[in-house]
């Protein structure tokens, strides 16, 4: 299996709600990401765990809550969100932080 | 802090044309760079991945180089075709994150 996968493909919630987003690989990459992408602009790094610990949290606010349960999975716990968080989400992962990475196909995120 | 240039930003020419895309990056230090496609509202897909000690990397009609002391990456794609319509991104990986370019919107007109 070389494919990085995503729940949901789409998503749409309002500002008071409490969502997840899921990713998993079954590569035995060591390293998952979190990315962010707004329309026409290139992603942003979110966070980074590498051996199931938080290691890169590039100043994201705390109403976007990361969990890695096991080395395969990766979840993105959203509450409260703004409306100018709706963006493509990706997830990615490498066999080690500074190897190749391999993305999945993203989750659309709507926030009203 | 590393900053990564794409050029041109947006390209068309007519299928069959051999074309390249250019990527700078500020900083040398950096332990790996990827080209990515990525199609409308999909997630990114790998190109090319060259090692900060390599120079260049082949695959089909896609050939990237790298020159690390000049911060500068091309994108070389061989007789283009209207399938290979899609924006490219280059990022640079400094060790435990990529950093990407804003990428070139490229157009094969058939």
């Amino acid at each position: 299996d070389t494919e990085v996968t995503q729940t949901p493909k789409h998503l749409v919630m309002g500002m008071t709600n409490k969502k997840s987003l899921k990713c998993e690989q079954h590569m035995g990459h060591r390293a998952m990401y979190w990315y962010k992408q707004k329309a026409k602009k290139p992603p942003e790094l979110m966070f980074v765990y590498s051996y199931e610990k938080l290691s890169i949290n590039e100043s994201v606010p705390s109403r976007f809550s990361p969990e890695c349960p096991n080395s395969s999975l990766l979840n993105l716990h959203l509450h409260a969100l703004q409306p100018e968080d709706s963006a493509l989400y990706l997830c990615a992962s490498s066999q080690d932080e500074g190897q190749e990475q391999f993305f999945g196909p993203g989750t659309r995120l709507t926030v009203l | 802090k590393q900053e990564v240039t794409q050029i041109p930003a947006a390209l068309s020419v007519p299928e069959g044309e051999n074309l390249v895309l250019n990527c700078s990056f500020t900083d040398s230090a950096i332990y790996n760079l990827q080209w990515f496609r990525q199609d409308p509202g999909k997630g990114l897909t790998s190109l090319l991945l060259i090692q900060s000690s390599q120079r260049e990397q082949t695959s089909g009609r896609l050939n990237a180089s790298l020159d690390k002391s000049s911060g500068r990456s091309t994108l070389y794609i061989a007789a283009s075709q209207p399938g290979d319509s899609a924006t490219y991104l280059c990022a640079v990986n400094p060790g435990n994150k990529l950093v990407f370019g804003a990428g070139t919107i490229l157009r094969v007109k058939s």
